[in-house]
Order: C-alpha cells, then structure tokens, then sequence
C-alpha cells in the first residue's frame, strides 16, 4: 500500500510566479517526519524542506514553504517566485519516528516556463 | 563541504554478471542507506545500515548483498544481474536515523544487458 501519494504528475509554472505541489500520506504515528526532495537532471536527489509533525508551524526555507496538514495528513510545498533553476522532479517522502527508511510518493514534475 | 561520494558513477554489465557499487558517507556520518530508481519510478528502498550492523531491510532481492565497514563506507554487492535491475542506485548517510535528513549521492547508474 502506498504511503504517500503526489496526486499531480507534472505541474507547470511560469518564471517568478508561484506553484503549489501536493502530498498527502497515510500514518496512524502521531510523530513521524515528513520531507521533500528535489530531482534534476543531473539526478542528485537534493533535500529542499523537512517538517516534524509534532511541530505546529510550517516549515520555511527562502523560497520554499510547506502546509502541512496533520488532522487532513497533507504536506504541500509551496514554490514562490519560480526560477528555471527549480525545474526538477520532486518528491515528497516519510518516515515514522526511529525507523530508517523513506518512503517516497511517486514524484511531481516541475516544469518553468520563461 | 564533503558530500556522499559514490562509484562508479555510471556501469554496464551483462546478465548473469556481478556488480559491486560503493558509497563512501559523508564523515561522521554512521547510518548508510541504498536506494534503487527504475526509470520513471520513485526510489525503493533496499537496506540500511547503522554503526556496521543492519539496520532495516526493504525490497533487496535475495542476490543482493551489502555491508558497512569499519570505516563507515558501504558496498552493494549484486550477483547473477537481470535486465529489470537496471537503475539508478543511490546511497545515502545521516546521523542515526536522519531526522534531519539524509544526504544523497549522485548514484551509480546501472546497466545490464
């Protein structure tokens, strides 16, 4: 069964503005951690923003933002003042409190338009 | 700043061969994790590694084996390679459990034919 689902397979943005890109996952933990990375070209699979669920406030790193969600179990990430730079598949990804691994959605990709 | 450190980064075997791939973690790093990324897929989770013990296992094929050495570098062995294990191979290192995160390498691309 899969965790967390990116409902939206490829999303399109034009330069400086704004796109929004959904997750939402399933968990019965009341802690557990939740993460979206970043996939270009290249391929390096590049940390963007983390958020601790028993953390109220929503995550913030320059450009990037997420809402999260815990009663709805959504996590979307917020990209403001879009740059082509941005264009790469993201993924978004969770792992329960004292375990290893990630469990990763099937990805959203990002196109910028100039 | 180090980063996770992977080789080769790109290896064409055939089938029935065996590859082996390495990761080399950022220093002070003591959990390694391997991640395999078919085309168009999302990465699948196939072991960890904390401290030089196993860690956690996800869908690692039998064929596949791996270890943590004494100084903290990590190596994927696979054996009699299948067309369907062509992928990206990702490692990755954290401190403990990566509640901050984990940091990736840039992969070892595998192609079997």
């Amino acid at each position: 069964a899969q965790t967390v689902t990116q409902s939206q397979p490829e999303m399109s943005v034009q330069e400086a503005e704004t796109v929004t890109l959904s997750c939402t996952y399933d968990t019965s933990e009341s802690d557990y951690y939740l993460f979206w990375y970043k996939q270009p070209p290249s391929r390096q699979m590049i940390l963007v923003i983390r958020q601790e669920a028993y953390k109220q406030q929503n995550a913030t790193e320059n450009r990037f933002s997420v809402n999260f969600q815990k009663a709805a179990k959504s996590f979307s990430l917020k990209i403001s003042d879009s740059q082509l730079g941005d264009a790469a598949m993201y993924f978004c990804a969770y792992r329960r409190p004292n375990d290893y691994k990630l469990s990763f959605g099937a990805g959203t990709t990002v196109t910028v338009r100039a | 700043a180090a980063g996770v450190i992977q080789s080769p980064r790109h290896l064409i075997k055939e089938k029935r061969e065996t590859a082996t791939l390495k990761c080399y973690p950022i220093p002070r790093h003591d959990t390694v994790y391997w991640y395999q990324q078919g085309p168009g897929q999302d990465p699948q989770f196939l072991i960890s590694f904390y401290e030089k013990m196993q860690s956690d296992k996800g869908s690692i094929p039998d064929r596949f084996s791996a270890q943590q050495f004494s100084d903290y570098h990590s190596e994927l062995n696979m054996s009699s390679l299948e067309l369907g294990d062509s992928a990206l191979y990702f490692c990755a290192s954290s401190l403990g459990t990566g509640d901050y995160g984990y940091t990736f390498g840039s992969g070892t691309r595998l192609t079997v034919v």
